[in-house]
């Protein structure tokens, strides 16, 4: 069964660098996944699709801060030169039988 | 520019029954597959449904399955989820998206469901 297993929170303090891990379950190392972010209050925003080859390709209008990467089933998020903005939630999505979600880290900016 | 403008939301007592719609511009619509995912209060992002481009295959979440539809109308770049049987737990923020392979590109705004007697 395709699972994404996300952390439940992260912190990094103002103008810092994060980096979100999203993993993928045994048997689905080659999947590619999205990250969407959500802000307060807000609906979801794409970000970026990331390939297992650790190529990644940004929405419309996402800044340089953002970029991905991989190693094995692990798919991540680094967000550099953290600002205010940027304190979310952050979800990682693929498609299965199904689009499937992880369950989503809440990100604070210190 | 991508819109998903969805809409059809509202209060329903349970057991009964509600249509979403979302109307899509910016896009070549009838060129991709489209997807509903909700958020309960609180809660983190589950997908429902997703449908093909032309509307021939179908998929549901289980726990959907048998009691919501999801349809397309090409000619009028409209996508809808019927929703039958409701539940409380079906209370809910409601998203369209636009799938683009296999990553969800685009999103709505949401519109909000809310089940209750």
């Amino acid at each position: 069964q395709l699972v994404l297993t996300q952390s439940p929170s992260a912190s990094a303090s103002l103008g810092a660098s994060v980096k979100l891990t999203c993993t993928l379950s045994s048997g689905h190392s080659s999947y590619a996944i999205a990250w969407h972010q959500q802000q307060p209050e807000k609906g979801p925003r794409y970000l970026m699709k990331v390939n297992s080859d650790g190529s990644h390709s940004k929405g419309d209008g996402i800044p340089d801060r953002f970029s991905g990467s991989s190693s094995g089933a692990e798919r991540y998020l680094t967000i550099s030169s953290l600002q205010s903005e940027d304190e979310a939630d952050y979800y990682c999505q693929t498609w299965g039988t199904g689009n499937v979600f992880g369950g989503g880290t809440k990100l604070t900016v210190l | 520019e991508v819109q998903l403008l969805e809409s059809g939301g509202g209060l329903v007592q349970p057991g009964g029954s509600l249509r979403l719609s979302c109307a899509a511009s910016g896009f070549t619509f009838s060129s991709y597959a489209m997807t509903w995912v909700r958020q309960g209060p609180g809660k983190g992002l589950e997908w429902v449904s997703a449908i093909s481009t032309s509307g021939g295959s179908t998929f549901y979440a289980d726990s959907v399955k048998g009691r919501f539809t999801i349809s397309r109308d090409n000619s009028e770049n409209t996508l809808y989820l019927q929703m039958n049987s409701l539940r409380a737990e079906d209370t809910a923020v409601y998203y369209c998206a636009k799938v683009a392979v296999s990553e969800i590109d685009s999103w709505g705004q949401g519109t909000l469901v809310t089940v209750s007697s």
